[in-house]
């Protein structure tokens, strides 16, 4: 069974950065493309990043770009989102989610859908 | 504002059926596959379709997909009050270069 498992959630003040863990089992980790999904209470789904099954190639929502870092460590089969000068926009549940998702050589993604998810990590953003 | 857009409710009696739209434009639906998610209330979103109209193993032909130009829709044939969840559609979008959800629509089995 594929599993997902997400951790490093928790409190942190405005200004802060938190390091979110995702590992995974039960798959060849480094043959899947990986997401980072957040929900803020009572609010719809907000795709944040994604990162290819090489780790080559890295993909951020503008709320992220320039603040969040998305990487991978297929020797662990972990995967990370480094998040720095965290806002209280930021505080939501965290999911991380195996992706279907390929590049051809000339960039272009094809994308299929994220077919299994973690159970989430919860960032609290406030002094 | 979501990217894509949903009608944020729908409402159908048991064993009726019900269709959810999501519509977007030529850089997103209109040129790449769209997935639906179900979300349970408290719990991590499932994927229902993905590649348009293809159902993950274990998913009923009840839920099926369909896709025209820029829009998509799901539709979930002989509802169950099993059934009543928010349900999200997402694709990729190929100017942005990230993915993108529609706002969700919360089904309401009466």
């Amino acid at each position: 069974e594929v599993q997902l498992l997400a951790s490093g959630g928790g409190l942190v003040q405005p200004g802060g950065s938190m390091r979110l863990s995702c590992t995974a089992s039960g798959l060849s980790f480094s043959d899947y493309a990986m997401t980072w999904v957040r929900q803020a209470p009572g609010r719809g789904l907000e795709w944040v990043s994604g990162i290819s099954h090489s780790g080559d190639n890295t993909y951020y929502a503008d709320s992220a770009k320039g603040r969040f870092t998305v990487s991978r460590d297929n020797s662990k089969n972990a995967l990370y989102l480094q998040m720095i000068n965290l806002r209280a926009e930021d505080a939501a549940v965290y999911y991380c989610a195996k992706t279907a998702m390929t590049t051809n050589r000339r960039g272009k993604v094809f994308y299929y859908g994220m077919d299994v998810w973690g159970q989430g990590s919860t960032i609290t953003v406030s002094s | 504002q979501s990217v894509l857009t949903q009608t944020p409710s729908v409402s159908a009696a048991p064993g009726q059926k019900v269709t959810i739209s999501c519509s977007g434009s030529s850089s997103n639906i209109g040129d790449n596959s769209v997935a639906w998610y179900q979300q349970l209330p408290g719990t991590a979103p499932k994927l229902l379709i993905y590649d348009d109209n293809k159902r993950p193993s274990g998913i009923p032909d009840r839920f099926s997909g369909s896709k025209s130009d820029t829009s998509a829709t799901l539709g979930i044939t002989g509802l169950q009050t099993g059934d009543e969840a928010d349900y999200y559609c997402g694709t990729w979008d190929s100017s942005l270069s990230a993915g993108v959800f529609g706002g969700g629509t919360k089904l309401t089995v009466l």
